[in-house]
C-alpha cells in the first residue's frame, strides 16, 4: 500500500535550518509529485511547495522563496525539504503528500505522511 | 491570490443529521476544488476530489457540489466518526489554498 513517513519532531533555534524528509513507498515515486503543506494554529493549512520527483523541478509558494529547498533521492524514494532561517512563527507541523491528477483536471492530494513537528525557540 | 472562506467556522449537530459545509472562492476556479477531513493530531484525509468525485474507500454520506465560486459538503447522515475538521483546497492556482476549516461536533 501506498505509505510516506516523515522524519519526525525536532526542536531548533531561530536563525538555524531544518530538514524534513518523505520516505515514501508502494508506487512509482517518479509518477506523482510531491507537495509539501504546514500546519499552523495562525494560518491553518498553508502550501509551501511542490517537486516533480521525476525532473527534480520546483516550485514555491512567494512567501517561502528563497528559504525553501526541495530535493529528491530517487534511489530510495524519498523527497527532503529544508527551510532556512528559521523564527518562531516556522512553528509547525510539516506534511509531504502525493498529487494525484483528476481526470477532470486539477490535483488533489490523496497520500499524506504522519506530518513532523517543527518548534522553532529559543 | 485566490482567497478561499469556509463557513460555518464551527457546528455542533446530532447523528443522523444532515449536515451542510460551504467553501466560496474568490475567483472563479471551475471544479478544482477538494475537501479534507482532519481528526487531532492526524494528517488530512481526502474525501472529495474536483468538487464532486467521491474518494475511493470514502462512505457514500459525503458528497460535493459546486462550480466555479461556490461549493459544498454534505454529510447526509453525521455520524460518530464524524467529528473533526474540514477543509477546502482550490487546485486551480499555482499556490494552491485552503479554507480555514469547519470544525464539527457531535452533541
Amino acid at each position: 500500500q501506498v505509505r510516506l513517513v516523515q522524519s519526525g519532531t525536532e526542536v531548533t533555534k531561530p536563525g538555524a535550518s531544518v530538514k524534513v524528509s518523505c520516505q515514501t513507498s508502494g508506487y512509482t515515486f517518479t509518477d506523482y509529485y510531491l507537495h509539501w503543506v504546514r500546519q499552523t494554529p495562525g494560518h491553518g493549512l498553508e502550501w509551501m511547495g511542490r517537486i516533480n520527483p521525476n525532473s527534480g523541478a520546483t516550485e514555491f509558494a512567494p512567501r517561502f522563496q528563497g528559504r525553501i529547498t526541495l530535493t529528491r533521492d530517487t534511489s530510495i524514494s524519498t523527497a527532503s525539504m529544508d527551510l532556512t532561517s528559521l523564527r518562531s512563527e516556522d512553528t509547525a507541523v510539516y506534511f509531504c503528500a502525493r498529487a494525484h491528477l483528476a481526470d477532470t483536471g486539477g490535483y488533489f492530494l490523496d497520500y499524506w505522511g504522519q506530518g513532523a513537528l517543527i518548534t522553532v525557540s529559543s | 491570490d485566490i482567497q478561499m472562506t469556509q463557513s460555518p467556522s464551527s457546528l455542533s449537530a446530532s447523528v443522523g443529521d444532515r449536515v451542510t459545509l460551504t467553501c466560496r472562492s474568490s475567483q472563479r476556479i471551475r471544479n478544482y476544488l477538494n475537501w479534507y477531513q482532519q481528526k487531532p493530531g492526524k494528517a488530512p484525509y481526502l474525501l472529495i476530489y474536483a468538487a464532486s468525485r467521491l474518494q475511493s474507500g470514502v462512505p457514500s454520506r459525503f458528497s460535493g457540489s459546486g462550480s466555479g465560486t461556490d461549493f459544498t459538503l454534505t454529510i447526509s447522515s453525521l455520524q460518530p466518526e464524524d467529528f473533526g475538521t474540514y477543509y477546502c483546497e482550490e487546485s486551480y492556482s499555482n499556490s494552491r489554498v485552503f479554507g480555514q476549516g469547519t470544525k464539527v461536533e457531535i452533541k
